[in-house]
């Protein structure tokens, strides 16, 4: 059974500080990493998709790497703001049957 | 901008009472799944389908059945609802294989009493 997991479960930061979310897996047949948003009692919004050709993606100031090697995603979130505060979740895709396997997030406050 | 678009939003069953959940994609997407989110258990697999025509099991199918209408449609049925079945169910989409990227819906909140 693969295991996405997410470190640290909860992050709670001053404003303008940097964020730094972590997300591992061990299941080899995880080729893409895509990283989700999510606000209390809502839906997942997409905020970036790593693809296995791809070494990291940016979004204004979000950046997220992916080593597949060591099975690692890193979400960096710079200058932060109260408005990132939400649930972070990663999901791997694996390259047989696409289905997304979800760590169980890391909820992040961001205080003023 | 609709995306993907989930009915209902909020329901409540006794137990022991059916109902389909229905969701429908106007991304032109082929693959179609449905999951569940618990509190400390995150988001669960129930169903996908990979493209119009097929449907596999994810990891917590008992209880459900699906129905991939057409490319766009694709339905999550309780046919005797359990209080276990509490939760927030979502479906979600992509296009899929070379672009992955998944969107998802707005969720429907079920209450089985």
């Amino acid at each position: 059974k693969q295991e996405v997991t997410q470190i640290p479960a909860a992050l709670s930061v001053p404003e303008g500080e940097n964020l730094v979310l972590n997300c591992s897996f061990t299941d080899s047949a995880i080729y893409n990493l895509q990283w989700f948003r999510q606000d209390p009692g809502k839906g997942l919004t997409s905020l970036l998709l790593i693809q296995s050709s791809q070494r990291e993606q940016t979004s204004g100031r979000l950046n997220a790497s992916l080593d597949k090697s060591s099975g690692r995603s890193t979400l960096y979130i710079a200058a932060s703001q109260p408005g990132d505060s939400a649930t972070y979740l990663c999901a791997g895709i694996r390259s047989n049957d696409y289905k997304l396997s979800f760590g169980a997030g890391t909820t992040v406050t961001v205080r003023a | 901008n609709a995306g993907v678009t989930q009915t209902p939003k909020f329901q409540v069953l006794k137990t022991g009472q059916s109902m389909t959940l229905q969701c429908a994609q106007d991304m032109n997407h082929n693959s179609m799944y449905w999951y569940r989110q618990d509190p400390g258990m995150g988001l669960r697999l129930i169903y996908y389908s990979a493209s119009e025509g097929t449907t596999d099991k994810g990891e917590v199918p008992n209880g459900y059945n699906v129905s991939r209408l057409n490319k766009r449609e694709f339905s999550l049925r309780l046919e005797s609802a359990a209080p276990s079945q509490t939760s927030v169910y979502f479906c979600a989409s992509s296009e899929g294989p070379v672009n992955t990227e998944a969107f998802f819906g707005q969720g429907t909140r079920l209450t089985v009493v």
